[in-house]
């Protein structure tokens, strides 16, 4: 199908510790995988993305993994603070003519102090 | 600013009025995009715009109209809305060729009564 699974819905963690929010989807084509952040009353930012000829990129404490034979990616946010918590979107793109995204149902994340 | 400006932030419309939503950007981009964010539910792709051509429309109702009259402005025209329709409606713009991350606006919180 066209649209992406993610996981969990909400995570809340303890300061400091790490967070993993997953992603999956069917489409063989789809070959870049943005994740924004949209925190409470906001607009959603990059934050990091992936296209699907790297396995891995990573940014300070943030990074994403990319199984291309299992159809997943998945984000990692280490050393988690406060200003971490938010609401976070996978997406994908099917490539084509058009440079559309189609996002995942988001992940509420809570960093507790 | 980011760069993508919505107006006006907040809409409240009755179900008999027409009313327009506004979005610029002065990124040089020549695609932009019409999302609908509801709560518990993924971002819902509406309109794509490449080049001021409308190049794909995601089975959205006709009462709502977009308008792109040039690679820097995009308009949703609204008429006859339901309550369901009560939504924030996000803008987004992107190069058209290849596959990039969005630049979203902030949104405009729109409220049928």
């Amino acid at each position: 199908g066209e649209n992406v699974e993610q996981h969990p819905s909400t995570l809340s963690v303890q300061e400091g510790d790490s967070a993993v929010i997953k992603c999956t989807y069917s489409d063989s084509a789809s070959n870049y995988f943005p994740w924004y952040k949209q925190e409470l009353g906001k607009r959603p930012q990059l934050i990091i993305d992936i296209r699907s000829n790297v396995g891995e990129k990573k940014d300070q404490r943030i990074a994403v993994t990319l199984n291309k034979t299992a159809k997943h990616f998945s984000l990692h946010i280490t050393e988690t603070q406060p200003e971490d918590s938010a609401v976070y979107f996978c997406a994908r793109s099917p490539g084509g003519a058009t440079n559309k995204l189609i996002f995942g149902t988001g992940t509420l994340l809570a960093v507790q102090p | 600013e980011t760069g993508v400006t919505q107006t006006p932030r907040h809409l409240v419309m009755g179900m008999t009025n027409k009313k327009s939503l506004k979005c610029e950007q002065h990124l040089g981009h020549n695609a932009m995009y019409w999302y609908k964010q509801s709560a518990k539910k993924p971002l819902e792709l509406m309109f794509v715009y490449s080049l001021e051509e409308r190049v794909e429309n995601n089975s959205v109702p006709s009462r709502f109209s977009p308008e792109c009259p040039n690679s820097s402005h995009l308009f949703l025209h609204l008429h006859t809305l339901q309550p369901e329709d009560s939504a924030l409606y996000l803008c987004a713009s992107s190069q058209t060729t290849g596959s990039y991350g969005y630049t979203f606006g902030s949104g405009t919180r729109l409220t049928v009564v």
